[in-house]
């Protein structure tokens, strides 16, 4: 069992759409959670950090965490085609600073 | 404020060679992570540097080796080199101050083995 799961997508969604990313781990000594957006080609780029359960907003972006259900999730809203991307979840356990990965789900967002 | 750097931005080597990768921190961070990156993967944890020692390791075997400098620059080394090392290699820096985590990366080196 990988350690985070992400579906590999793509996820399709339609200009102006919520799109829904999600993520689930298995460590339940996981503290910290972040997801990165990444453009091919290029290095991930951090969008949220989340670290207590319920939901943490910034612009256009969600963040949700539930421990009790090992569940991280993205909202984005209001996609725009230049959200099309990878989009990383990462979890960070106790007492380390070491990032585990998923695969990533890339999105797109088509006109 | 500047930003995460690393060098060279490509490199092209031959198996069994040995290459030197090299990461500037983010002003204010005093740790550095370096993560592999394979085509369709997510980042896998290499090492991290923290006050000039290493503070955590992947599943990377010892020819993967790093150095940090007093200014938080860091090297990451890699001999032997093998077909399969080629990949975006990640550089990241943190300052884990107060319960704030939050690693930013560098642009990468793509390093292509022949």
């Amino acid at each position: 069992q990988k350690e985070v799961e992400q579906n590999s997508g793509p996820l399709s969604v339609p200009e102006g759409a919520i799109a829904s990313l999600n993520c689930t781990y298995s460590d339940r000594g996981s503290q910290s959670f972040f997801w990165y957006r990444q453009y091919s080609g290029k290095s991930p780029e951090l969008i949220m950090s989340i670290y207590s359960n319920g939901d943490k907003e910034d612009g256009r972006f969600t963040a949700q965490l539930n421990k009790a259900s090992q569940y991280v999730s993205l909202l984005i809203r209001d996609s725009q085609p230049s959200d099309s991307a990878t989009y990383l979840c990462a979890a960070r356990t106790l007492n380390t600073d070491k990032l585990i990965f998923g695969t990533g789900t890339r999105l797109q967002v088509f006109p | 404020e500047t930003g995460v750097t690393q060098s060279p931005t490509h490199l092209i080597k031959t198996r069994g060679q040995q290459v030197t990768l090299r990461c500037s921190s983010q002003s204010g961070h005093n740790t550095v992570s370096w993560y592999q990156q394979a085509l369709g993967q997510g980042p896998q944890f290499i090492f991290q540097y923290y006050r000039e020692e290493e503070n955590g390791r992947g599943n990377f075997p010892p020819r993967f080796s790093g150095l940090q400098f007093p200014n938080y620059s860091s090297e990451l080394n890699v001999n032997a080199l093998e077909l399969d090392d080629s990949a975006l290699y990640l550089c990241a820096s943190s300052s884990p101050l107060a319960g704030v985590y939050e690693q930013y990366f560098g642009p990468g080196t793509r390093l292509t083995v022949t």
